[in-house]
C-alpha cells in the first residue's frame, strides 16, 4: 500500500468552526488531490497541488483552501464549517502526470452539526 | 471534457454467476481508464488501468475489462462472482495532460446473493 495517511480519521464539529484535515505523505509523489465522496455522487475533486506551494482549484473549491509547504504535507482547511461539508474526504497522490495511478488514503469522516 | 457514465448504481448477481458493470466515458482524446473498488468503510483499491496498450486490461480478484473506443465503454466483467466481490466499484477517466486529475462515476454497488 502507498504510504499516505490522514488526520483525524473521524471528526465532528460544529457549524461555524474551522477545521483542517491533513494528508501526510512518505511517497515523495509530486501530486496530491482532496476529494469529497457523497453518496450518488462518487468522488469529487475538491483542489489537487502539482508541488509545494503549487495549488489550483478542483469542481467543488467553495468553502474550502488547501496548503503545501512541504512535499509530505497536504491540508484542507474548511474556515467555517457547514452542514452541506459533512462528507467522507479522501487524499490521492500521484507519482507524475500523463498514464499514472493515483492512490489514496484511507479517508476522513467529517461530521459538521 | 472528460465525464463517466455508469449505467446501473446498484446490481444484484448470485455467487458463482458473471459480473458485468457498465461504464461509458467522454473524453476528448485517448483517455486513460481505471476502475476501482472501495468495501464497505474502506479507501479506494485500484483494480485495473488502461493507458493506451492492449484493449483488454487484465487486474486483480480476476476481474477485466475491455476498452472499446467506437463504444466509448470501459466494461468491468469478472466470470464467477465471490461473496468478496460485495462492494461499491468506480469507473474513472483520467485527465492525463491536466495534472492527472481524475472524473469519477457515481459508481456501482454489487451485491452477491449467496
Amino acid at each position: 500500500d502507498a504510504g499516505i495517511t490522514q488526520s483525524p480519521r473521524h471528526k465532528v464539529t460544529e457549524t461555524g468552526t474551522p477545521v483542517t484535515l491533513r494528508c501526510h505523505q512518505t511517497e515523495n509523489h509530486r501530486y496530491m488531490y482532496w476529494y469529497r465522496q457523497d453518496p450518488g455522487h462518487g468522488l469529487r475533486l475538491i483542489h489537487y497541488s502539482y508541488g509545494v506551494k503549487d495549488t489550483d482549484k478542483g469542481e467543488v473549491s467553495d468553502g474550502y483552501s488547501v496548503s503545501r509547504s512541504k512535499t509530505e504535507d497536504f491540508l484542507l482547511t474548511l474556515e467555517s464549517a457547514t452542514s452541506s461539508q459533512t462528507s467522507v474526504y479522501f487524499c490521492a497522490i500521484s507519482e507524475r502526470t500523463g498514464e499514472d495511478t493515483q492512490y489514496f488514503g484511507p479517508g476522513t469522516r467529517l461530521t459538521v452539526l | 471534457a472528460q465525464s463517466v457514465t455508469q449505467l446501473d448504481s446498484h446490481v444484484s448477481v448470485s455467487e458463482g454467476t458473471p459480473v458485468l458493470l457498465r461504464c461509458n466515458y467522454s473524453s476528448s482524446y485517448s483517455p486513460s481508464l481505471f476502475w476501482y473498488v472501495q468495501h464497505p468503510n474502506k479507501g479506494l483499491q485500484l483494480l485495473l488501468k488502461y493507458t493506451s496498450a492492449a484493449t483488454l486490461v487484465k487486474g486483480i480478484n480476476g476481474f477485466e475489462a475491455e476498452f472499446k473506443k467506437s463504444e466509448t465503454s470501459f466494461h468491468l466483467t469478472k466470470p464467477s462472482a465471490h461473496m468478496s466481490d460485495a462492494a461499491e466499484y468506480f469507473c474513472v477517466v483520467s485527465d492525463r495532460d491536466n495534472f492527472n486529475k481524475f472524473y469519477f462515476g457515481s459508481g456501482t454497488k454489487l451485491n452477491v446473493k449467496p
